[in-house]
């Protein structure tokens, strides 16, 4: 059974503070893994990391994926109250329907 | 805990057709569950929300006649997309929240099931 895990469930930080975020997987059949970001409606796609692209950078938010160690970080420098959010983890595997395994995210609340 | 099943994983039909998928919570009670279709580049678009034992709330530009969904019990809802074309293939996945229409509180993401509609 596809499994991925966050840590840490909850996180709390002052505005300016680095955090990072972790996931976990184990899965048949890795083929990406994803990042988004819940805020309300539907969750904002972050980032895809595959094989050939095991590091993603976009502004403040990075995200690396070790292979090795069937995990992921997602770093967030300089925090700002806007990134306030649940941080959510998806795998995708290649099996059968292709279907993407969630994490159960991290609560990440920033504090002025 | 906190486990969310859907079924089928991947159904495959034909043009005008209705196809049922199914979202169950299998160890607590959902009071609030949501339907999502994955768009190219990964993005996900909240289709509607269901609270149990009242009508969905459908997103604009979702076709409430076409998507039909049913939150008959606290663990299980249904969509059903009905007449289907070829244009609604794609991933549909549901989540599903212990608190009413919530969307900044946890949600349990099931493991979506792929529709292709020949």
């Amino acid at each position: 059974e596809d499994k991925v895990v966050q840590s840490p469930l909850s996180l709390v930080v002052h505005e300016g503070d680095t955090v990072t975020l972790n996931c976990s997987y184990e899965v048949t059949n890795f083929r990406s893994l994803l990042w988004y970001k819940q805020e309300k409606k539907a969750p904002t796609f972050l980032f895809m990391l595959t094989s050939s692209g095991i590091e993603k950078k976009s502004g403040r938010l990075s995200s690396i994926l070790d292979k090795k160690e069937l995990s992921s970080i997602l770093n967030i420098t300089a925090t700002q109250t806007g990134d306030s959010a649940i941080y959510l983890c998806a795998v995708g595997s290649g099996g059968g329907a292709d279907g993407l395994t969630f994490g159960k995210g991290t609560h990440l609340i920033i504090q002025p | 805990g906190a486990v969310v099943s859907q079924h089928p994983s991947r159904v495959i039909c034909k043009s005008g057709t209705s196809v049922k998928i199914e979202c169950r919570s299998l160890d607590f009670q959902a009071t609030t569950m949501f339907w999502y279709r994955q768009f190219p580049k990964q993005s996900l678009m909240l289709m509607a929300t269901s609270n149990e034992g009242s009508k969905a709330t459908y997103e604009q530009g979702v076709e409430k006649d076409k998507f039909l969904i049913n939150h008959a019990s606290l663990t299980l809802s249904t969509l059903t997309v009905t007449s289907a074309h070829p244009e609604d293939s794609s991933f549909y996945i549901c989540s599903a929240s212990r608190l009413p229409q919530s969307y900044t509180d946890t949600q349990y993401f099931g493991p979506g099931t792929r529709l292709t509609v020949l």
